[in-house]
């Protein structure tokens, strides 16, 4: 069964600074993809980015960016230029790339606290 | 284009009731999940339907149960209720199949139970 470790419960950042949240991973498998959500007290799960294995090219959505080691099993968020409306819970997520149900596995989360 | 809908946004049961919760899927999706979120902790998937069958479960005993409909929107039940069941439980839709299959779930903004 594949595992994801989010070790850091807590963070903050200074408005307009960078923050790097980390997670890794445990998983026998050679082909996945990795997610981080974002979920703010609205409740709702946001998609942030998503990263398919097999691709050495890290992702890239505007102020959001991955560092995937994939021998590493490490997957970290850093999110630049940081705004106030990105304060809420980051999860990292792990999804088989076969399978019938495709389940996502989630990490702890981390709290991101945003200061002005 | 709709999200996807969770009713009743809260809910406050009595230990050993029974509890039906809804979830209308995001248009075009074809697959609904259906996660447990403990305060404090990452959600924990429970089962996901497609074509009206459960294809995936994860570690959660029969009392859990569920339907998805012809309109793909979906029902949780969960009989003889227990305090440690009071979570917020979160439904996502998805397709399963094709490219776009690959682009994760949306998620609804849960529904909060609490098991007094």
């Amino acid at each position: 069964a594949q595992t994801v470790t989010q070790s850091q419960p807590e963070m903050s950042v200074q408005e307009a600074e960078t923050v790097t949240l980390s997670c890794t991973y445990d998983t026998s498998e050679s082909d996945y993809y990795l997610f981080w959500y974002k979920q703010p007290p609205s409740r709702q799960m946001i998609l942030v980015i998503r990263q398919e294995a097999y691709k050495q090219q890290n992702a890239t959505e505007n102020r959001f960016s991955v560092n995937f080691q994939k021998a590493a099993k490490s997957f970290s968020l850093k999110i630049s230029d940081s705004q106030l409306g990105d304060a809420a819970m980051y999860f990292c997520a792990y999804r088989s790339f076969s399978g019938s149900a495709r389940q996502l596995t989630f990490g702890s989360g981390t709290q991101l606290t945003v200061l002005p | 284009e709709t999200g996807v809908t969770q009713s009743p946004t809260h809910l406050i049961k009595t230990r050993g009731q029974q509890v039906t919760l809804r979830c209308s899927s995001q248009s075009g999706h074809n697959t609904v999940s259906w996660y447990q979120q403990a305060l404090g902790q990452g959600p924990q998937f429970i089962f996901q339907y497609y074509r009206e069958e459960e294809n995936g479960r994860g570690n959660f005993p029969p009392r859990f149960s569920g339907l998805q409909f012809p309109n793909y929107s979906s029902e949780l039940n969960v009989n003889a209720l227990e305090l440690d069941d009071s979570a917020l439980y979160l439904c996502a839709s998805s397709l399963a199949r094709g490219a776009a299959s690959n682009y994760g779930y949306t998620f609804g903004s849960g529904t909060r139970l609490t098991v007094v």
